[in-house]
């Protein structure tokens, strides 16, 4: 079945620093989304990517689609303590009309003060 | 707009008890419901899915059972409670047609005894 990857699966940074964590796929996706749940919380949709080679802003939040819809990042410029917490990226499953997603295993950030 | 309710929040059972988990979307019609389960640390797994009434499909084998009575409620449930059921559920919504896009809910702690 289709499998999507998160690398890396923690990372701590000093506040101000830059952060990124990648999304691969094993297929090609018709569109992916990013999801970041804080501590003790839940999942909250953050975007959603469907055009190859697709960029888009939030703030310090960027978000890339690749050229083959096969691969995504997020990077957050100058993290700050708010951005704390497990970004997942997700793919809706291959075949016509799939209802389901599939989540990678996320990217829990640390953001040291 | 929208809203996903789910209850309880936390939740303490001994092995071999029954579960009911609740989940109710206000504010969509026919949406397309999901639980989740989110084990300590670790990603989303897909449990169920449905969309519409009755119709429940299971992505895992358990001893878990989901029930959709109605068009905005989604009902998991165990007859029998095991360690290995502890977690994080979460309740999702997404819209019934178009690019499925995971709305959760805030979340069910159960703690297995």
């Amino acid at each position: 079945g289709q499998q999507v990857m998160q690398i890396p699966q923690y990372q701590h940074v000093q506040e101000g620093e830059d952060f990124t964590t990648y999304c691969n796929s094993s297929t090609t996706l018709s569109n992916i989304q990013w999801y970041k749940q804080r501590p003790g919380g839940h999942p909250v949709f953050l975007i959603q990517l469907v055009k190859s080679g697709e960029v888009k802003k939030q703030k310090r939040l960027t978000f890339q689609f690749g050229e083959a819809k096969k691969n995504s990042s997020l990077h957050i410029t100058a993290t700050q303590t708010t951005d704390v917490g497990t970004y997942f990226c997700a793919g809706p499953d291959s075949g016509a009309g799939s209802y389901q997603l599939t989540f990678g295993k996320g990217t829990k950030l640390s953001v040291i003060p | 707009s929208q809203t996903i309710h789910q209850w309880p929040a936390t939740l303490v059972q001994p092995v071999g008890s029954p579960l009911s988990l609740e989940c109710t979307v206000e504010g969509t019609s026919n949406p397309n419901l999901y639980w989740y389960r989110q084990a300590a640390g670790r990603g989303l797994q897909l449990l169920f899915y449905s969309v519409g009434i009755g119709q429940i499909s299971s992505e895992v084998p358990q001893n878990l059972s989901a029930s959709r009575p109605q068009d905005r409620q989604f009902i998991l449930s165990s007859k029998k409670l095991l360690l290995s059921d502890s977690g994080f559920y979460l309740c999702a919504w997404s819209v019934p047609q178009g690019r499925p896009v995971g709305y959760f809910g805030p979340g069910t702690r159960l703690t297995v005894t």
